[in-house]
C-alpha cells in the first residue's frame, strides 16, 4: 500500500462545475500538507500549503485537512477550461531540517468549455 | 528568467550508455532534489543536497550518483542505463522550512532503448 494514495481520474466537469480532488494517507506523522498542479509536459507548480488540520482558501481554490480521518481535499470552483492539469497532493512529516515530500500519483482533470 | 532550469530536455539513448542531467537554479535556494515521475506519474524522491552536502538518499540504483559542485547546481550522472530507468527526472530547489515547498524544473524526459 503507497503511503499516499489518489484517484488517478481522469475526471471530466463541465465549466463553471466546482471540482473535489482528494488524498487519502497512512501516515498519521504527516503534518505538511501541498498541493500541486502540473500541466502536460510541465513541471508541478505549487498551488496550496497547510498546516496540521483546518481549512485554507486562495481564490477560487480551497484547501481541506482532516487528520482524524487522514484525508485531505482540493476544492476548485468555477472551474476554467484552464484549470485541465494533473493535480498531486503532497505531505512532509517535518517541516525544517532535513525533510522531504511525498507524492500522490496525481489525479488528472479536464474541464470542459 | 528560468528559476530552475534542466538541461537536456529530452535524452534518447540505447541500454548500457551512460549519461548525465544538468540543473541549475537561480532562487537562492539552499536545497536541490532530485525526483523520478514513472508513467504513471508518480512523483519518487532520488536525492537532495543542502548547500552541496548530501542530505537524502533513497534507494536508488548505485548506478545513479548525484553531484552537486556548489549550491545553485545539482547534476545527475547514471551509469550502465536500463529500460527501466526511462521517465522524466525532475529537479527542484527549496528555501526554508517545508511550507514553502519546492519549485521544480520542466523535467528531462528519458527515454531508453
Amino acid at each position: 500500500q503507497k503511503e499516499v494514495e489518489q484517484d488517478p481520474g481522469p475526471l471530466s466537469v463541465p465549466e463553471g462545475a466546482i471540482v473535489s480532488l482528494n488524498c487519502t494517507y497512512s501516515n498519521s506523522a504527516f503534518q505538511y500538507f501541498m498541493w500541486y498542479r502540473q500541466y502536460s509536459r510541465k513541471g508541478p507548480e505549487l498551488l496550496m500549503y497547510t498546516y496540521s488540520s483546518g481549512n485554507k482558501e486562495d481564490g477560487r481554490f480551497t484547501a481541506q485537512v482532516d487528520k482524524s480521518s487522514k484525508y485531505i481535499s482540493l476544492f476548485i470552483r468555477d472551474s476554467q477550461p484552464s484549470d485541465s492539469a494533473t493535480y498531486l497532493c503532497a505531505m512532509s512529516e517535518q517541516g525544517s531540517g532535513t525533510y522531504k515530500y511525498i507524492f500522490g500519483t496525481g489525479t488528472r482533470l479536464k474541464v470542459l468549455a | 528568467d528560468t528559476a530552475v532550469s534542466q538541461t537536456p530536455k529530452y535524452l534518447v539513448t540505447q541500454m548500457g550508455n551512460d549519461k548525465s542531467i544538468k540543473c541549475e537554479q537561480n532562487l537562492g535556494h539552499d536545497t536541490m532534489y532530485w525526483y523520478k515521475q514513472d508513467s504513471k506519474k508518480f512523483l519518487k524522491i532520488m536525492f537532495s543536497y543542502n548547500n552541496k552536502e548530501l542530505i537524502i538518499n533513497e534507494t536508488v540504483p548505485n548506478r545513479f550518483s548525484p553531484k552537486s559542485p556548489d549550491k545553485a547546481h545539482l547534476n545527475l550522472h547514471i551509469n550502465s542505463l536500463e529500460l527501466g530507468d526511462s521517465a522524466v527526472y525532475f529537479c527542484a530547489s527549496s528555501q526554508g522550512g517545508a511550507s514553502y515547498g519546492y519549485t521544480f524544473g520542466s523535467g528531462t524526459r528519458l527515454t531508453v532503448v
